[in-house]
């Protein structure tokens, strides 16, 4: 499968400073990207969907400017965790889906992020 | 969207074949069943998926009953390496490529 990775792969920061996570598509352009949380004993949550060239797409109860999404080119996205919590410690995980037909795709996952905030 | 129901958590014994179900009672005629599986503090593998033929690849099969409301997943020889969390997703042909995870099935395979 497509290689999809992220940096860091885990991170510990304080109270009230910004992280930046990376998601980069090793294998293929990618217009779009995904952005998920997960935190312990629960499922993946998605955040909100990266759009190279425009905005990104928030899931309702995602607050945008505290989660900075930069799609700055096809095969890179990155999430900035601004002015992080501790209720911010979470796996963050990104996916990427190949060009072509959207419903009979899959999409591939990077290993994810590991953030604390203390 | 719709919705899927998996047990929470289910065994097999190493060698044995799992067959992991899924209800999905309101999918729709343009939504796709698909699976993924996740090791712990890993990102979610690919696996399987279909619309309404039953599907096999080298990882496992995909079994969609005739009216598409349930489906299985099979993995054929289980391994201890196959010990998962597995996810099974319905997803609208015209979704802009969102997935949306349930709580899946824990799967421990033992020795």
């Amino acid at each position: 499968g497509a290689v999809v990775s992220q940096h860091p792969s885990w991170v510990i920061c304080k109270s009230g400073t910004s992280v930046k996570i990376e998601c980069r598509s090793l294998d293929f352009q990618a217009t779009t990207m995904f952005w998920y949380r997960q935190f312990p004993k629960q499922s993946l949550m998605l955040m909100a969907t990266s759009n190279e060239g425009s905005k990104a797409t928030y899931e309702q109860g995602v607050e945008k400017d505290k989660f900075l999404i930069n799609h700055a080119s096809l095969t890179l996205s990155t999430l900035t965790v601004t002015s992080a919590h501790p209720e911010d410690s979470s796996f963050y995980i990104c996916s990427v889906e190949p060009p072509g037909h959207l419903s009979d795709n899959e999409q591939f996952f990077g290993p994810g992020t590991r953030l604390t905030v203390l | 969207d719709a919705k899927t129901t998996q047990p929470p958590s289910m065994d097999c014994a190493e060698g044995r074949a799992a067959n992991l179900p899924c209800n999905h009672s309101t999918i729709s005629g343009n939504e796709y069943v698909y699976w993924y599986r996740q090791i712990h503090s890993q990102g979610p593998q690919y696996i399987i998926h279909g619309l309404k033929n039953n599907e096999t690849n080298e990882m496992a099969s995909l079994i969609i009953t005739e009216d598409r409301k349930s489906s299985t997943l099979i993995l054929p020889h289980a391994t201890l390496r196959d010990t998962a969390v597995y996810y099974c997703i319905v997803r609208h042909q015209h979704q802009g490529g969102k997935l949306i995870f349930g709580q899946g099935t824990e799967l421990s395979v033992k020795p």
